[in-house]
This record gives C-alpha cells, structure tokens and sequence, in this order.
C-alpha cells in the first residue's frame, strides 16, 4: 500500500520566516508527486513533480522532489500571515491520490 | 471556467438515515472522485468515477455507494449514517492527468 509521510505536524513561524516542510513516500510505479493547499475547505493545488522535473518554483514557494531517498520539500520564503494553512502532499496510484496527514503552517504577524 | 460545485454544503442528520451528496466537475472534466476527511484519518479515498464507470474504490463499507452520470455530474450516497461517518466528504475532477481540482466539500455532521 502507498504510503505518505509528512513532517513536521504543525509548525508556527513569524512573518518573514522561512518554512521548509518534507514529505517522504513509498509507492510502486512512482510517476508524480503533488502538494497542495488548503485554508479553509478546498484544497488547491500548488505544484506537481514528476520523474523528468525535479525542481518547480513559483513566487516564494518552490519544491524539490529527490527520487533516489524518496522524498520532496516544500519551501516558503519571506512568509506572510496568508501563508497560514494546511499542507498536504500526495501521489498518484491506480486513479487515486494518496495523502500525507498535512503540515498545519500558522504565520504570526 | 466554474470550479467544481458540490452541494449541499452543510449537513445535519441522525444516526440510521441516509445521505447523498452531489459534485459537478469542471466542464469537459470526465473523471470524479470522492475523498472523505476527518481531523483522526486526514484525506482517505473513496471511489473514481470515468464516464459513468467506477475504476477505483478505497476501503470503506458498503453503506458508500457513488454513481456518475451521461454529463458527468457525481453523486455519492451514505446509508445507515453512523456518528465515525461525520467528516468534510470533498469531490474532486480532473481532466485526465493527475491533478485534480477540489470542491470545496460538503461537511456532514450525523447526530
């Protein structure tokens, strides 16, 4: 069975902080990792890292995927009170996505 | 483009009815599927739906049923309520990789 394991838990930083969150997996047929976003209800999608793309970035936030440990960090840089959420990576396997229990990020201004 | 639309948002109901919950995906988005959330499990699967067909079914009982329709649109139905069923029931779309687009869920509370 797929498995997802995120770290830390919860975490609270202050504004102008930077975040770095982990994520490790054990899945067979590996073809993508995915993080996402969620304040409130609907979890948004940040970003997607596949076997021929190791790095993505986008304003302040970036992720890195390492294949051979098995694992990918979510950075936030200059952290903003807007940053307070949960964090949640996932992947892909036989038309589903497996969690991660999520890191709870709490931005203090 | 409209998001994923679920309705109804809140839910209230007693232990021993049943529910049914309703997803309509992004246009031209043929696969749905449907995550259960609570604060002790996280974001557990449930079933995938592709042009009216299940691919894929997670490990819940069989009181969780689901179905899709000719357009696409997704119900899932939850009979013989029980208190554990309590939870953010989210529905998600894609338009065939691997991401997907969340609704922004129907929160059950059974009483």
């Amino acid at each position: 069975e797929d498995k997802v394991v995120q770290s830390p838990l919860s975490l609270v930083v202050h504004e102008g902080d930077t975040v770095t969150l982990n994520c490790s997996y054990e899945v067979t047929n590996f073809r993508s990792l995915l993080w996402y976003k969620q304040e409130k209800k609907a979890p948004t999608f940040l970003f997607m890292l596949t076997s021929s793309g190791i790095e993505k970035k986008s304003g302040r936030l970036s992720s890195i995927l390492d294949k051979k440990e098995l694992f990918s960090i979510l950075n936030i840089t200059a952290t903003q009170t807007g940053d307070s959420a949960v964090y949640l990576c996932a992947v892909p396997n036989d038309y589903k996505l497996s969690f991660g229990a999520g890191t709870t990020v709490t931005v203090r201004a | 483009k409209a998001g994923v639309t679920q309705t109804p948002r809140y839910l209230i109901k007693t232990r021993g009815q049943q529910v049914t919950l309703s997803c309509s995906p992004i246009s031209g988005h043929r696969s749905v599927s449907w995550y259960q959330q609570t604060p002790g499990q996280g974001l557990q699967f449930l079933f995938e739906y592709f042009s009216e067909t299940q691919r894929n079914k997670g490990n819940f009982p069989g009181r969780f049923s689901g179905r899709q329709f000719s357009n696409s649109r997704s119900e899932m139905n939850v009979s013989t309520l029980e208190l554990g069923d309590s939870a953010l029931y989210l529905c998600a779309s894609s338009g065939g990789g691997e991401k997907l687009f969340f609704g922004s869920g129907t929160q059950l509370s059974v009483l």
